[in-house]
């Protein structure tokens, strides 16, 4: 069974500073999926980026990025020029990529918060 | 295109009646999935289905809860004799496919809030 930790409960940082949230990981499977997604205050489920593993390049969008170390089987974002509206909590999320019943499987989440 | 769309967004039962929870997937996708979220914690694997089959319901508990997914309509997640620990937020998502497989793009719902009295 996959499991997902997010070793680091709440993070707060300062407006406009860089925050790299952590996720490590345990799987048996070569090949597979990685996200992260951001639960506002609305309790939306939102993807913020995803990562297939096959893929040597780290995903990127806009002002977040991740740190994808398959040996270490290890999943940071990284949030460049934190914004106010990124205060949210955070869930790393596992999905196989083939055979079987795929399911996202959850980490426990960080809570962000960003300070004027 | 609509996204993921969950009703009731907020239920509230006492204990011992029946909570019904709709979920109609993305225009195209006929996986759907339900997760439930307690208080303070990540989301929890409950079932994965497609049209008239449950693939995996592996996080259902094994008593009360069930879930359907019909030719037509709503995927439906019921549960029977609702008691205080079923008092949770559930959330509803689909998948488009490629081949058989999910593409690992998920699309969450809003959730369902269910509070039980």
């Amino acid at each position: 069974a996959q499991t997902v930790t997010q070793s680091q409960p709440e993070m707060s940082v300062q407006e406009a500073e860089t925050v790299t949230l952590s996720c490590t990981y345990d799987t048996s499977e070569s090949n597979y999926y990685l996200f992260w997604y951001k639960q506002p205050p609305s309790r939306q489920m939102i993807l913020v980026i995803r990562q297939e593993a096959y893929k040597q390049q780290n995903a990127t969008e806009n002002r977040f990025s991740v740190n994808f170390q398959k040996a270490a089987k290890s999943f940071s974002l990284k949030i460049s020029d934190s914004q106010l509206g990124d205060t949210a909590m955070y869930f790393c999320a596992f999905m196989k990529h083939r055979g079987g019943a795929q399911k996202l499987v959850f980490g426990q989440g960080t809570r962000l918060t960003i300070n004027p | 295109n609509a996204g993921v769309m969950q009703n009731p967004r907020h239920l509230v039962r006492r204990r011992g009646q029946e909570a019904r929870l709709r979920c109609s997937p993305m225009k195209g996708h006929s996986h759907v999935y339900w997760y439930r979220q307690l208080p303070e914690e990540g989301l929890k694997f409950m079932v994965y289905l497609q049209k008239e089959n449950i693939i995996d319901e592996s996080g259902m508990p094994k008593e009360r809860f069930s879930a359907e997914f019909p030719k037509e309509g709503p995927s439906i997640l019921r549960i029977q004799q609702v008691v205080r620990g079923d008092s949770a937020a559930y959330f509803c998502a689909s998948s488009p496919l490629l081949g058989e497989y999910s593409t690992g793009e998920l699309f969450f719902g809003e959730g369902s809030r269910l509070t039980v009295l």
